[in-house]
């Protein structure tokens, strides 16, 4: 299995600031066939289901505000958030698709300081 | 716009089977390149890949569940189904169905349906 590793658990961030939240991997989800890193980015709001953000680590889903970026490759993966909201309140996960035994992250629980 | 729908019972009995359906609607499950999947969150905690389907009827299944779970999908009700066997309390959870953005079963799940809970209790 692709263990996937985020950190941290839980994250206070002052509106208008910047959230970081890091995801790792316990190898390589990078597909040299495609040169594409085979890692998603949700958020889930509670009571909702999860949302797709960011899809080959870097790519925004249509709707999804451009404040949200992905960035990373190989094992090192971040979700940043430019400038907190409040509705950026949630719980959000990394999943990897280089196997076809998906993984998802842990969670990291953004909260507003 | 694509939905997906969630039915199935509510509470279960330990050692009994859970039966669930996932209802696609606003367009075909036999459209490519989309293979269909089933998500697990136990209350208060992480999500869990249990397995995906394409039109085609080929699975794959999370190695940890798969002795007790089967996938199916039915294209003429445009609907795809999970089973799992031999239930105890550590399969509660809410159960999402999802479409998975790949021809291939690994991909990124696009769309979510809103997810039914259920109970495993005498």
């Amino acid at each position: 299995d692709i263990v996937m590793t985020q950190s941290p658990d839980s994250l206070a961030v002052s509106l208008g600031e910047r959230a970081t939240i890091n995801c790792k991997s316990s190898q390589s989800v990078l597909y040299r066939s495609n040169n594409k890193n085979h890692l998603a980015w949700y958020q889930q709001k509670s009571g909702q289901p999860p949302k797709l953000l960011i899809y080959w680590a870097s790519t925004r889903e249509s709707g999804v505000p451009d404040r949200f970026s992905g960035s990373g490759s190989g094992t090192d993966f971040t979700l940043t958030i430019s400038s907190l909201q409040t509705e950026d309140v949630a719980v959000y996960y990394c999943q990897q698709y280089y196997s076809s035994l998906i993984t998802f992250g842990q969670g990291t629980r953004l909260e507003i300081k | 716009q694509l939905q997906l729908q969630e039915s199935g019972p509510g509470l279960v009995k330990p050692s009994e089977t859970l039966s669930l359906t996932c209802t696609v609607s606003g367009g075909s499950i036999s459209s490519s390149p989309y293979y269909w999947g089933w998500v697990r969150q136990p209350p208060g905690k992480g999500l869990e890949w249990i397995g995906s389907v394409y039109y085609s009827g080929s699975t794959y299944y999370n190695p940890s569940l798969k002795s007790r779970v089967t996938i199916s999908v039915d294209t003429s009700k445009n609907q795809f189904s999970l089973k799992v066997t031999s239930l105890t309390a550590a399969d509660t959870a809410m159960y999402y169905c999802a479409r998975v953005r790949s021809s291939w079963p690994g991909g990124a799940f696009d769309i979510w349906g809103q997810g039914t809970m259920v109970t495993v209790s005498s």
